[in-house]
Formats: structure tokens, C-alpha cells, sequence
């Protein structure tokens, strides 16, 4: 699904430094997510936008942030990482229907 | 809010047989209910869902039922094949709610 992409799709950054996952979607869906994966475990919710300008935490916000200027971008930002912080994040956005299509996942190593 | 259980965490079975996971849910509220199949490396990907105003669908080889007063909904693949092979995820939610709730995830192992 071109829909919805991620970038960058690998990274490996050091501990304490500062990283942002772009996320855009082509579908100007209203409701856009970010989950993150660990091995092994399900879909944690970390924060998501119901609209532009519009966002709410999901069960795991703690060291990221968000923001959402344009319905079509949704970019998470890692203030400062940390080793916790190795996952593989999925942006996702939901359509009219309550179908959630999923990016192709960015996998994130703090070193 | 809603809580989604789901079950077995891994399932493995032979090749041809069937293979049912199954999830419930805590909110009365909810009336769609998707589910989701990752294969390893890739993104969940909506393989089939239902909403509250039916009790069963089907799509070839899997089918998905849902019992509103026991809260629980389930999937059930027939005539499994390995390439089914992957994690399978169950998820709630209400018409228009800002947010899905998603079950564990189910590893499911078809061996040839």
C-alpha cells in the first residue's frame, strides 16, 4: 500500500540523542496512529490524532512526541532515547469504516 | 476503556487442518471488530472483519463469528496451509472512536 509511508525504515542512533519517524499518507484519512512492536510482543499504542492540530496519548507516550501540522503527516519524535526504545514503530491511519492500514514499520535501534 | 483478551498465545497445527483463535472484549459499546495477520518482518494487514449487526462472515478459507452477549469473537482458518503461517491479531472498536483496541497477537505455526 504506497497509502502510507515510513522513513526512514532503519535507523540505529545512540542513546541520548534525538530521533523523529516521519510518517505521510496519501488518503487524507482523518485518524492517524503510532504503535510500537517488541520482539516477540503485541501492538502498544503511543500516541494518536484524531484531526490536524489534534492529538492524544495512547498507553505508552512516555519520551516521545508528536505533532500534526497537515492531516497527511504525523511525525514521532524520540526526545532523548533510549535503550527501551528499540522497537519497530508502525505508523498507521484508519479509514471511514474503521479499517486500519498500517506503514511498513520503522526498526529502531538505540545503541 | 475496552480491553481485548486473546487466545491461545501460540497455535501450532498440521497442514490441512483448522485452526480457531479466540478473542474477547470488555466494552458492550464496541461494534467492529477486525482482524489482522503479520507475516514475519512485515506490517499487519486486515485479512477479515465483522461488525455487530452480523454474526458470522465468511471469506474462502476463514471465517470469523461474533457473539454479542458473550462478548467474544473468534477466527477460524480451514484447510490451513503453511503459508498462513504468521501472527494473527484481533482488534475492537466502536463506530468512529478514536482509537482500536488490539489483542496480543496469536503465533500461528501450520507445519507441512
Amino acid at each position: 500500500d504506497a497509502g502510507i509511508t515510513q522513513s526512514p525504515r532503519y535507523k540505529i542512533t545512540e542513546t541520548g540523542r534525538q530521533v523523529t519517524l516521519m510518517c505521510h499518507q496519501t488518503w487524507s484519512h482523518s485518524y492517524m496512529f503510532w504503535y510500537r512492536q517488541d520482539l516477540g510482543h503485541g501492538l502498544r499504542l503511543i500516541y494518536y490524532s484524531a484531526a490536524a492540530d489534534i492529538t492524544d496519548k495512547g498507553e505508552v507516550p512516555d519520551g516521545y512526541v508528536v505533532s500534526r501540522s497537515k492531516t497527511e503527516n504525523f511525525p514521532l519524535t524520540l526526545e532523548s532515547a533510549t535503550r527501551s526504545q528499540t522497537s519497530v514503530y508502525f505508523c498507521a491511519s484508519r479509514d471511514g469504516g474503521n479499517t486500519i492500514y498500517f506503514g511498513e514499520g520503522s526498526w529502531l535501534t538505540v545503541v | 476503556g475496552e480491553n481485548v483478551e486473546q487466545h491461545p498465545s501460540t497455535l501450532s497445527v498440521q497442514e490441512g487442518d483448522s485452526a480457531v483463535i479466540k478473542c474477547t472484549y470488555s466494552d458492550s459499546a464496541s461494534n467492529y471488530f477486525p482482524w489482522y495477520k503479520q507475516e514475519l518482518g512485515k506490517r499487519p494487514q486486515l485479512i477479515i472483519d465483522i461488525r455487530s449487526n452480523v454474526g458470522e462472515k465468511k471469506d474462502q478459507r476463514i471465517a470469523v463469528t461474533l457473539n454479542k452477549t458473550a462478548k467474544h469473537f473468534s477466527l477460524h482458518i480451514t484447510e490451513t496451509q503453511p503459508e498462513d503461517s504468521a501472527v494473527y491479531f484481533c482488534a475492537a472498536s466502536r463506530n468512529n472512536a478514536g482509537k482500536s483496541t488490539f489483542g496480543d497477537g496469536t503465533t500461528l505455526t501450520v507445519k507441512p
